[in-house]
């Protein structure tokens, strides 16, 4: 398996713009997790699903940031309008059901301008 | 819910043995104690995961007292490779909240 694959590895954007994250989990992981990680703040549970459904959202900074997971195989994380503070290397991990093991993709590195 | 504490770094030398202890005063009976390890530009990777007493896998070994306070990752002699962050989170059964700290930084010295 290629394990949990993010893109892009790098986004550089302008305040204002809108930016989508995406993410495709390790086939057959029931649970998909996206996190935000700064230097200031660490890792941070943003929100997670379960079987494409959206259980703990309560992490999610504010209303420009959304997150949806279309099947199994996809989600994607959106922050529209971007600002420069969203800044920070955001990581989409996938468990089994059952198991406490997180796997962790390579993030994706995105700088707003 | 509280986070976890953890020495923000820690420094040490090949061969060595490394014990990164963790302080979790808050845990839940439920609660889990797992750690990661994360390289530059890199996920963080599971390294092991403890209830109680002890654990130990291929890389390291995690201790958890009887009163569950507190773990100590157990990383044995160490090499070059093992610097990282290492992260010690306490996670529900269920995953519902995975309290992650700002982990400890590892250096390890020739």
């Amino acid at each position: 398996d290629a394990g949990v694959i993010q893109s892009p590895r790098h986004e550089v954007t302008e305040m204002g713009q809108e930016v989508t994250l995406r993410c495709k989990p390790i086939s057959g992981h029931d649970y998909l997790f996206w996190y935000r990680q700064t230097m200031m703040r660490g890792l941070e549970l943003l929100i997670y699903f379960n079987n494409n459904v959206p259980i703990d959202d309560s992490g999610m900074p504010e209303d420009r940031f959304s997150a949806k997971m279309p099947n199994a195989s996809f989600s994607t994380l959106k922050i529209q309008p971007s600002e420069p503070r969203d800044s920070a290397v955001y990581f989409c991990a996938s468990r089994l059901a059952g198991e406490n093991e997180q796997f962790f993709g390579p993030g994706t590195r995105l700088t707003v301008l | 819910l509280a986070k976890t504490t953890q020495p923000i770094s820690m420094d040490s030398y090949e061969g060595q043995e490394v014990n990164i202890t963790c302080s979790h005063n808050n845990i839940a009976t439920n609660d889990y104690i797992t750690w990661y390890q994360q390289f530059p530009s890199q996920g963080p990777r599971f390294i092991i995961q403890g209830y109680k007493t002890k654990v130990t896998n291929e890389v390291a070994s995690l201790f958890i007292p009887a009163d569950r306070k507190s773990s100590t990752l157990s990383l044995p002699r160490v090499s070059l490779s093992d610097t990282a962050v290492y992260y010690c989170l306490r996670n529900a059964g269920n995953n519902r909240k995975l309290i992650w700290g700002l982990g400890t930084s590892l250096a390890v010295n020739p």
